[in-house]
């Protein structure tokens, strides 16, 4: 079936780190992919996404590649602020109209 | 700006009471999921509805219902609440097209004792 492994947490990184959280899936097909970030007491809501092979996603600092030959969506940011600390979940939509399905999420801190 | 809500950010309950938790969103989705949220276990789906009065289970319905009379509404219902139902359970809508993008709501952290 379909899965997404994502790197066990937490990572703890210093203010202006550079990030890297490892997303890997198994699907059949092109599925769409998500990152999804929940901040302290919050729901999740959309970091970013990329709907097609080598499509990079990208918002506030953030970005991921589709990447179909290695099955991954590693999420990656230059410089980290502590105001990134939060739990990163890496998600696939198969086809259709389908539920996402997510990974065990990656908890990061950043301190100052 | 979209908006998904839940009734309660924290409940407390008691083993065997049915426990009703309740979402609305204001979008016109047409998806609406059920999520439990615990630690190491990420998210897990419990149910989902396409449409009003239609309901698909996820992977771990066992212990829950739900119901989505409106479009607007699904609601999780706990017939008979155990202590291993204590979680974080998140609601989330998504449109079907373009992108089934999922929106969700702040969560409810239930606690049975």
């Amino acid at each position: 079936g379909n899965s997404v492994t994502q790197m066990e947490g937490p990572v703890t990184l210093s203010e202006e780190a550079f990030l890297t959280i490892n997303c890997t899936y198994t699907a059949t097909g092109y599925p769409s992919l998500f990152w999804y970030v929940q901040y302290p007491g919050e729901g999740l809501q959309l970091l970013l996404k990329a709907t097609k092979a080598d499509d990079k996603g990208s918002n506030k600092g953030f970005e991921a590649t589709y990447r179909k030959e290695t099955t991954s969506f590693h999420l990656e940011k230059g410089s980290v602020q502590v105001s990134d600390s939060a739990v990163y979940f890496c998600a696939l939509r198969h086809s259709g109209n389908t539920p996402l399905v997510f990974g065990k999420g990656t908890r990061l801190s950043v301190i100052a | 700006d979209v908006k998904v809500t839940q009734s309660s950010r924290y409940l407390v309950k008691r083993t065997g009471e049915k426990v009703f938790l309740e979402c609305v969103q204001d979008m016109d989705h047409e998806n609406m999921f059920w999520y439990r949220q615990d630690p190491g276990l990420g998210l897990r789906l419990i149910y989902f509805s396409y449409d009003v009065k239609m309901k698909e289970k996820g992977d771990i319905p066992e212990g829950y219902s739900v119901s989505r009379e409106k479009k607007e509404r699904f609601s999780l219902i706990l017939e008979s609440a155990s202590t291993n139902q204590t979680s974080m359970y998140l609601c989330a809508s998504s449109p079907i097209e373009p992108s089934y993008e999922q929106y969700f709501g702040p969560g409810t952290r239930l606690t049975v004792t």
